[in-house]
């Protein structure tokens, strides 16, 4: 396994309109993670997942997003009506369990128009 | 609420120049601390767990130290190869999700 991967890496979407992502963790990480990041920040946490259970969302997730892992594997983070205030790259993370390390993958930048 | 505040915001150093990036927090119940490292459109990668005040840990020219409100990252002799934005996320809870600052952005010239 060579890592977290994302697809796509890159999405241009007009406003109103709905994306989703994708994510595949590292095979053995029972726990993954979703985090947004813009320029000059940090990322932020949105939501994360222990196997297949959704365990906490970010106070901050607007109700147009939504996440899924079905399955305990890979996960989907969609938008629905996309703003502008969307635009962002999105990053998805996995460890082994609560506490450890996150391995980051190479995030999918959203650019909304 | 857990806050991060990440000092310089910028760095400019000549290669083989050494300095120390600052992590300051204020999270309640502390459970680790994380580096990581990253390049311009990519995702972070993890430099250092940090898990009590006293403990140090090295990777090549990085060391990072913890206390009970700050964190260092010591750069030894630094490289062009190290300029990066370098990632501070202490981690809190039973949930241990971290919260990242904005970072130090770090060039090092040749």
């Amino acid at each position: 396994d060579t890592g977290v991967s994302q697809d796509p890496r890159h999405k241009i979407t007009k406003r109103g309109q709905n994306v989703t992502f994708r994510c595949d963790p590292i095979s053995e990480h029972n726990r993954l993670y979703w985090y947004r990041q813009t320029l000059g920040q940090g990322p932020e946490f949105l939501t994360y997942f222990q196997n297949e259970a959704q365990l906490e969302k970010s106070r901050l997730l607007s109700d147009r997003f939504s996440a899924e892992r079905p399955k305990g594997s890979f996960s989907t983070l969609e938008i629905q009506r996309t703003e502008q205030g969307d635009s962002a790259m999105y990053l998805c993370a996995s460890s082994l369990e609560a506490g450890s390390e996150q391995y980051f993958g190479p995030g999918t930048r959203l650019t909304v128009t | 609420e857990d806050q991060v505040t990440q000092s310089p915001e910028a760095l400019r150093l000549q290669e083989g120049e050494s300095s120390s990036l600052n992590c300051s927090y204020t999270v309640s119940g502390l459970r680790g601390l994380f580096w990581y490292r990253q390049d311009p459109g990519k995702g972070p990668e993890f430099l250092f767990t940090l898990y009590s005040a006293g403990e140090e840990k090295e990777k090549e020219r990085l060391k990072a130290t913890l206390t009970k409100k700050e964190s260092f990252l010591h750069i030894t002799a630094p490289k062009p190869e190290d300029s990066a934005t370098y990632l501070c996320a202490p981690a809190s809870g039973g949930s241990y999700i971290p919260t990242f600052g904005r970072g130090t952005s770090l060039i090092v010239h040749p």
